[in-house]
């Protein structure tokens, strides 16, 4: 059984670093072709693809967060970790992390419950 | 980036109707879509990938079609817990981005 959890703060101040962590189980990020990504959802509004790291260490990230974002992985601790630099208001938003295998759909089957990260002064 | 679209943005249905909703990509990506529905304060949940494979556990009556650039997906008979928002996302390159969505509530 496969499961996802994201934890970090839930405020944090304009132009602070956010560090949130997904602690999963029931797959290992040492197994060929899985993945764990993440994703955020402003409140009332779409899903944004943010970053995904893989089982070999092949990183991505969305273009447009690039410069901000850093995803590393702890396959000993069952977890990833995903920094977000110069965080602005416009970055609240729930952050959910996602398990993804090249063997199964090859996209995000399986979500944390996601958490809610709001950005003031 | 691939840039993704959806149609309608959203629609107002009845239980039992039929409802087909459009995701259309600024490019081709063979058949490396997904479908996901989202309840109110709910993680996204996948209906359909490699845009037509119905995932373990979703009800039959979800359906996907489409390659390239043009995709549908069909609910065959609308039932009360399928009032959601549906987002498409192609997985055929980075970024995978999502659509924006398609909100279905009752008429």
């Amino acid at each position: 059984q496969i499961t996802l959890k994201e934890s970090g703060p839930t405020l944090v101040k304009p132009t602070q670093t956010l560090t949130l962590t997904c602690t999963f189980s029931g797959f290992s990020l040492s197994t060929s072709g899985v993945g764990v990504g993440w994703i955020r959802q402003p409140p009332g509004k779409a899903l944004e693809w943010l970053a995904l790291i893989y089982w070999d260490d092949d990183k991505r990230y969305s273009p447009s967060l690039k410069s901000r974002l850093t995803i590393t992985k702890d396959t000993s601790k069952n977890q990833v970790v995903l920094t977000m630099t110069n965080m602005d208001p416009v970055d609240t938003a729930t952050y959910y992390c996602a398990h993804s295998d090249y063997d199964s759909s090859g996209t995000f089957d399986y979500w944390g419950q996601g958490t809610l990260v709001t950005v003031s002064s | 980036a691939i840039r993704m679209t959806q149609s309608p943005s959203s629609l107002s249905a009845s239980t039992g109707d039929r409802v087909t909703i459009t995701c259309r990509a600024s490019q081709g990506i063979s058949s490396y879509l997904a479908w996901y529905q989202q309840k109110p304060g709910k993680a996204p949940k996948l209906l359909i990938y490699a845009a037509s494979t119905l995932q373990s556990g979703v009800p039959s009556r979800f359906s996907g079609s489409g390659s390239g650039t043009d995709f549908t997906l069909t609910i065959s008979c609308l039932q009360s817990e399928d009032f959601a928002t549906y987002y498409c996302q192609q997985y055929y390159s980075y970024p995978r981005d999502f659509g924006p969505g398609t909100k279905v509530d009752i008429k």
